[in-house]
């Protein structure tokens, strides 16, 4: 079945609030990173976390990673029009194959 | 410096024919993946290549699917006697080939077209 399952799979909110997505998976990762994709064309990396790593920010960015729980999730704060994309987060699998596994994603809509 | 490249941007074809999608990636990449991303959906690992060694193939759906890598740096993927299901974003990726640090680094992708 899917490794890297994002929750929700669509999120509409308002220029200015923080929007929050899950990600969970199913197998011992070495990392877990996120990506944005715009217009259903190539992703842009936004932020890798370690498997020894609890959180990490970057910018207006928050990760968090609960390997015991095998979930992590993704904060933006301060949403902008511009965050408008899908985001897919994508694991690493220990001992795994090579590609990354990515989930099905979570469409995000800020409203202006 | 440069980043991915994908040609063609777009690709429609006629069921049956053959298509080559070509991926130039970043020089110095020793790391590159294929994906297939099909409308909605997440994307799917098709092979991936590691400096000179044997590409794992393990993802390709089918044997109508193959991909080479000259010279380690430019890639092509071939449909042979491509099907209507084959419709899809085709996405490459390239890697510094860190097994640490797996940052991938996508082009824009082709998509493709059966009718």
């Amino acid at each position: 079945s899917q490794q890297g399952e994002e929750d929700p799979q669509a999120l509409s909110i308002q220029e200015g609030e923080n929007a929050t997505m899950n990600c969970s998976y199913k197998t011992s990762i070495n990392n877990l990173q996120w990506y944005r994709q715009n217009s259903g064309r190539g992703l842009v990396h936004l932020i890798l976390i370690r498997s020894n790593e609890r959180e990490k920010h970057s910018g207006r960015l928050r990760v968090t990673l609960d390997t015991s729980k095998k979930s992590s999730s993704l904060l933006i704060t301060a949403s902008r029009a511009a965050d408008t994309a899908s985001y897919f987060c994508a694991t690493d699998a220990y001992g795994g194959a090579d590609g990354l596994t990515f989930g099905k994603g979570t469409h995000l809509i800020i409203q202006p | 410096g440069a980043g991915v490249s994908q040609s063609p941007s777009n690709k429609v074809t006629e069921k049956g024919k053959d298509v080559e999608l070509r991926c130039d990636p970043i020089s110095g990449h020793t790391a590159l993946y294929w994906y297939r991303q099909s409308l909605g959906q997440g994307l799917e690992f098709l092979i991936y290549f590691q400096g000179n060694s044997a590409p794992d193939k393990s993802g390709l759906p089918s044997d109508r699917f193959s991909a080479e890598r000259t010279g380690g740096s430019v890639s092509t993927l071939t449909i042979q006697r491509t099907q209507q299901e084959d419709s899809a974003v085709y996405l490459c990726a390239s890697s510094p080939g860190d097994r640490a640090d797996n940052t991938q680094y996508f082009g824009p992708g082709t998509r493709l077209t059966v009718l």
